[in-house]
């Protein structure tokens, strides 16, 4: 049974702060690692998909890399704002279509 | 540029009732996947169909759940005698392609009384 890993559970920061949280995945069998964004009572909001080792994807102060080597990707939010308040996702793609999401790191960023 | 459409996004029901949860996917969309958020738990993978089949079930349950993607029309959950354990959050998403990006809907939330 494939696992993913998030960690921390769930962040406290403060307005401005930069912050990053970390997916472990298994590297065997690897295709692709999405990261999601979920904020509550929307839908999960797509915000990467990365396949290749060493890549590093960037969408304004959000920006995540990933290393299938060593089975894990780090999401970096620079500057938090207090509309980056969600839940993130991570979640493996293996040889299969269906995703293996983790349980997501809760952020709180306070004003 | 619709995204994908689920209803209701509240449903209840009574132990023994039937549920039916609809999905329509992104226009030009043809890959469907369901996945189930029971309560304190993360998302989990249910169901892959693409028009008219069904190409993973790997996570439905064995009984009670079923689903398809006709042709025409949106893509059906059905759960056949509900019980309080099926109380979730059942979402949806499509992608255009295989292995492509997954955009998901607002979901339907199951209460079984």
């Amino acid at each position: 049974i494939l696992n993913v890993e998030q960690s921390p559970q769930s962040l406290h920061v403060q307005e401005g702060d930069s912050t990053n949280f970390t997916c472990s995945f298994p590297s065997s069998n690897f295709y692709a690692l999405h990261w999601y964004r979920w904020e509550t009572a929307k839908s999960p909001e797509a915000l990467f998909v990365m396949t290749l080792n060493g890549d590093e994807k960037k969408k304004g102060r959000i920006s995540a890399t990933l290393n299938t080597k060593e089975g894990y990707s780090y999401l970096y939010i620079k500057g938090s704002q207090p509309e980056d308040s969600a839940t993130y996702l991570c979640a493996l793609s293996a040889n299969t279509d269906k995703l293996i999401f983790g349980t997501g790191t809760r952020l709180q960023v306070f004003p | 540029n619709a995204g994908v459409m689920q209803n209701p996004r509240h449903l209840v029901r009574r132990r023994g009732q039937e549920a039916r949860l609809r999905c329509s996917p992104m226009k030009g969309h043809s890959h469907v996947y369901w996945y189930r958020q029971l309560p304190e738990e993360g998302l989990k993978f249910m169901v892959y169909l693409q028009k008219e089949n069904i190409i993973d079930e790997s996570g439905m349950p064995k009984e009670r759940f079923s689903a398809e993607f006709p042709k025409e029309g949106p893509s059906i959950l059905r759960i056949q005698q509900v019980v309080r354990g099926d109380s979730a959050a059942y979402f949806c998403a499509s992608s255009l392609r295989q292995r492509e990006t997954q955009y998901f809907g607002p979901g339907t939330r199951l209460l079984v009384l």
